[in-house]
């Protein structure tokens, strides 16, 4: 089945300094991978998204992720952080060959920025 | 309008006790999703629902009981409720066979069990 890591519990970084949060995945097909972020007592919002194409995305409020088939990654990135991007992210994946219904979270990376 | 909206937001209760959680999207989504966020915000995926047919079913007791009456809404409803159900139920919608398939979820709903 497919699966997503995130190997950060916690990112802190300084408001204007580019931030990144890491992912992994590991499909049997091809990824459809995603990013969400959840701000305290809200449901999670969609990001952003990779199904083909560019590997490099981008996506709402300034964020980009890049897709790298060989380390299996599709880390979270901003060149620029702002204090109000503090929130949880969640990667996810789903088998683009596989049942396209059944998409799978990371555990969360708790992101940080200070002014 | 919002566009997956579920009740209540909050839900205090006994053990022992039934309760439900209803859910509706109006974004014409032909699957919708319950999802379970526990106290260390670890999300896991509880049912799936395709055109009101039963999809997954991962591994939940069986007091958890979903119910969809037509494709627009889907409700969870909780038997003989435990303290360990204590969670934010979140519901999800997404349309199948979709080039894009992002999830759109609700604002969740927040079961405290005492």
């Amino acid at each position: 089945a497919q699966s997503v890591a995130q190997p950060e519990d916690q990112v802190n970084v300084a408001e204007g300094n580019p931030l990144t949060v890491k992912c992994t995945y590991s499909v049997s097909g091809n990824p459809y991978l995603f990013w969400y972020v959840q701000y305290p007592n809200r449901g999670l919002q969609f990001l952003l998204k990779y199904i083909t194409g560019d590997n490099l995305v981008k996506g709402s409020y300034g964020f980009e992720a890049e897709f790298n088939k060989s380390q299996t990654s599709f880390h979270l990135k901003k060149p620029s952080a702002l204090v109000s991007d503090s929130a949880l992210y969640f990667c996810a994946v789903r088998d683009g060959y596989g049942n396209n219904n059944d998409m799978r979270f990371g555990a969360g990376t708790r992101l940080t920025v200070k002014p | 309008d919002t566009a997956v909206s579920q009740t209540p937001k909050y839900l205090v209760t006994q053990m022992g006790n039934d309760k439900s959680i209803k859910c509706e999207q109006n974004l014409g989504h032909d699957t919708m999703y319950w999802y379970k966020q526990d106290s260390k915000k670890f999300l896991k995926i509880m049912f799936s629902y395709n055109n009101k047919e039963l999809i997954i079913n991962e591994t939940v007791p069986n007091r958890f009981s979903p119910k969809s009456p037509d494709k627009a809404h889907l409700n969870l409803h909780i038997n003989s409720l435990e303290l360990g159900d204590s969670a934010v139920y979140f519901c999800a919608s997404s349309q199948w066979n979709s080039d894009t398939g992002e999830l759109f979820f609700g604002e969740g709903s927040r079961l405290t069990v005492l």
